[in-house]
C-alpha cells in the first residue's frame, strides 16, 4: 500500500539558516511527488512537484527538493530560512491509479528570531 | 483566474443536521478531489469527481456522506445527520487532468459540529 512518512512532527530554526523537511514514502512504481505548504486557517499552496527528469527540483519561495529513488526520499531544502517560512508542510505522493494523493502528516515549522 | 473557492468557510451544526459544502473548480478545471483534515493529522482522500460522474468514493464514509458535481454549478459535499466526530477541516481541490495532475486546492470549510 502507498504511504508517505514525514518523521519530524515539528521543527524549529533561527531565521536564516537552512533547512531540511524529510519526506519518504512507500510505492511500488516511480512516485509523483509534491511539496505542500499549508498557513494557519488557509488552504494549501503548491510549493514544488516532481513527475520525471532532473532529481533536484526548484519551487517557489526559493525552496528546492531532490527526489532519491535509492532512499525513497524526496527531502525539502531551503538555504536560508525566513520568518513568514513558518506553516506546516506536507509531502504528499501522487499515484497512478486512482486519481488519489496520499499525503504526510505533515510537519511544523516554527522560525524564531 | 480565480482558484478553487470553498464555502462557506466556517460551518457550524447541531449533531443531526445536515452538512453541505459547496466547492468551485478553477475555470478550465473538470475534475473535483474532496479531501478530510482532523486536526494534528494530514489530509485523507475522500473521493474524485468528474462532470456528473463519480470516478473513485473509496476514502468517502459508507453512510451519511455523499457528493456530487452536476453538469452545472458547483461540487457538493454532504454530510447527513453530523456527528461531532465530522468536525473537521474539508478541502476540495481541482485538476486540469486525470492521473496525477497537479491538484490545486480551496481554502477549504472548517466544520464544527456542536
Amino acid at each position: 500500500a502507498q504511504s508517505v512518512t514525514q518523521p519530524d512532527i515539528h521543527i524549529t530554526v533561527s531565521e536564516g539558516a537552512s533547512l531540511e523537511l524529510r519526506c519518504n514514502y512507500s510505492y511500488g512504481a516511480t512516485p509523483y511527488l509534491f511539496w505542500y505548504v499549508q498557513s494557519p486557517g488557509q488552504g494549501l499552496q503548491l510549493l514544488l512537484k516532481y513527475f520525471s527528469g532532473d532529481t533536484l527540483v526548484q519551487g517557489i519561495k526559493g525552496f528546492e527538493a531532490e527526489f532519491k529513488r535509492s532512499q525513497s526520499s524526496f527531502n525539502l531544502r531551503k538555504p536560508s530560512v525566513h520568518w513568514s517560512d513558518a506553516a506546516e508542510y506536507f509531502c504528499a505522493v501522487g499515484v497512478n491509479t486512482g486519481n488519489q494523493f496520499y499525503f504526510g502528516t505533515g510537519t511544523s515549522l516554527t522560525v524564531i528570531p | 483566474n480565480a482558484g478553487v473557492m470553498q464555502n462557506p468557510r466556517h460551518l457550524v451544526r447541531r449533531r443531526g443536521q445536515e452538512a453541505r459544502l459547496r466547492c468551485s473548480p478553477m475555470k478550465g478545471h473538470s475534475h473535483v478531489y474532496w479531501y478530510r483534515q482532523l486536526p494534528e493529522e494530514g489530509l485523507k482522500f475522500m473521493v474524485y469527481l468528474q462532470k456528473e460522474n463519480i470516478i473513485d468514493e473509496s476514502g468517502m464514509p459508507k453512510e451519511r456522506f455523499s457528493a456530487e458535481f452536476p453538469k452545472e454549478g458547483p461540487s457538493i459535499l454532504r454530510i447527513q445527520q453530523v456527528v461531532r466526530g465530522d468536525s473537521a477541516a474539508y478541502f476540495c481541490a481541482s485538476s486540469i487532468g486525470f492521473g496525477t495532475d497537479t491538484q490545486y486546492f480551496g481554502p477549504g470549510t472548517r466544520l464544527t459540529v456542536l
